[in-house]
């Protein structure tokens, strides 16, 4: 079984600040794959970014980057120069190596208000 | 992943009623999953249909729902006699079939059901 961990249920950043959301998986599969969607107010899911178990280097996308700490069981995605346009709720999931591409776990997900 | 179409976006249904909701997925996807995402959650895993086949309904409930993804025409999703805790926003996502964990699942923009 797969479990996702956001601990955070609501973070508050300054506009063009970084800001760090925070994930803790479980899983028992030897291959796996992180990934970062985020969900405005509209209500749609948009892809971030993606991290496979095996990638030796941390993931990054435009002003996105993620904190993979593979000991620790952390993925945690990490927004640089926060803007307005940023608040969303943010969700956290996986997918094992054996599930197909598509069936994932989700974490509860973490509101994310950027203030001016 | 405004390639992956959901009807209607708002339902509103009477307890008891049968709520059914579409989803069209990527043209050249032939995988299709439903999740489930109740308020204040992420989003939960219901079903796995390919074409004419129902793969893993592990996420669906024993009782009232049900899917398909016939050869022609969208997945419908199927929620006989509806009860409020039905209400939720159903996402629906598709992807090609990949060993490769990096394939991310296109998501369509939900359909949200309202259950009075």
């Amino acid at each position: 079984a797969q479990k996702i961990t956001q601990t955070q249920p609501g973070m508050f950043v300054q506009e063009k600040e970084a800001v760090t959301l925070d994930c803790t998986y479980d899983t028992s599969d030897p291959s796996y794959g992180l990934f970062w969607y985020k969900q405005p107010s509209s209500g749609e899911m948009i892809f971030l970014i993606y991290q496979g178990s095996y990638d030796q280097q941390n993931a990054t996308e435009g002003r996105y980057s993620l904190n993979f700490q593979k000991a620790r069981k952390s993925a945690n995605l990490v927004i640089s120069a926060s803007q307005l346009g940023d608040s969303a709720m943010y969700f956290c999931a996986m997918r094992g190596d054996n599930t197909n591409a598509g069936k994932s776990t989700f974490g509860d997900g973490t509101t994310l208000t950027v203030k001016p | 992943n405004a390639g992956v179409m959901q009807n209607p976006r708002h339902l509103v249904r009477r307890r008891g009623q049968e709520a059914r909701l579409r989803c069209s997925p990527m043209k050249g996807h032939s995988h299709v999953y439903w999740y489930r995402q109740l308020p204040e959650e992420g989003l939960k895993f219901m079903v796995y249909l390919q074409k004419e086949n129902i793969i893993d309904e592990s996420g669906m409930p024993k009782e009232r729902f049900s899917a398909e993804f016939p050869k022609e025409g969208p997945s419908i999703l199927r929620i006989q006699q509806v009860v409020r805790g039905d209400s939720a926003a159903y996402f629906c996502a598709s992807s090609q079939r990949t060993d490769s964990l990096d394939r991310e699942a296109f998501f369509g923009q939900g359909t949200r059901l309202t259950v009075v």
